[in-house]
């Protein structure tokens, strides 16, 4: 089992609509949580932290459950400027020791 | 604030030819710096991480070696190169003092090896 899975891809999707990415990890210990975009080609840019009690930060929502060491990202009314892959980032204590999951490629069309 | 500069930003390089990739940060004291290869469509994979001036902690042994020569400056570098370093290279930093600090990426370099 891989340390961090991630939803497999592509989502195509249209403006506007809603889409949700998935992740689990396989460490318990895992203490850090983030979600990462990165467009075509560039580097990966943090997107948001995931907190345990759940945040949102405009049109995009984390969540993360401890007990079934999932976390997920929500996107609502979703532009076309949303279209990148989506990356979900598991950081161990000590900070060393961080797995990126294999990304989730989103699409939004017009 | 922090900032993180990479160079350069691609480079072409022939089979067996020597490699030195910079990376640099500012703003910050005693960060700790990362180096980390995406193949093309593929996911991250870190070769090595340094929590201070001189330590070094290889995570996929292969032909590249890195080094810290300042607080604030790592490099990769390779004697040989093979046509299977190609990739994606990012340098990347985190504050050593606050956990659950996310990381910092350079813009990275495009490495081909022909």
């Amino acid at each position: 089992r891989k340390e961090v899975e991630q939803d497999p891809g592509p989502f195509n999707v249209p403006e506007g609509a809603t889409v949700a990415f998935n992740c689990t990890y396989s460490n318990s210990a895992s203490q850090s949580f983030f979600w990462y975009r990165q467009d075509c080609r560039k580097e990966p840019k943090l997107l948001m932290s995931v907190y345990s009690s759940g945040n949102e930060d405009g049109r995009f929502t984390a969540q993360l459950n401890r007990a079934s060491q999932y976390i997920s990202l929500l996107i609502r009314d979703s532009k076309l400027s949303d279209s990148a892959t989506y990356l979900c980032v598991v950081k161990g204590s000590g900070g060393f020791k961080t797995i990126f999951g294999a990304g989730t490629r989103l699409f939004v069309k017009a | 604030s922090q900032t993180i500069h990479q160079w350069p930003a691609t480079l072409v390089q022939p089979v067996g030819s020597p490699l030195s990739l910079e990376c640099t940060v500012e703003g910050t004291s005693n960060p700790n710096l990362y180096w980390y290869r995406q193949a093309a469509g593929r996911g991250l994979q870190l070769l090595f991480y340094s929590v201070g001036i001189g330590q070094i902690s290889s995570e996929v042994p292969q032909n590249l070696s890195a080094s810290r020569p300042q607080d604030r400056q790592f490099i990769l570098s390779s004697k040989k190169l093979l046509l299977s370093d190609s990739g994606f290279y990012l340098c990347a930093w985190t504050t050593s003092i606050r956990e659950g600090y996310g990381y910092t990426f350079g813009s990275g370099t495009r490495l081909t090896v022909v």
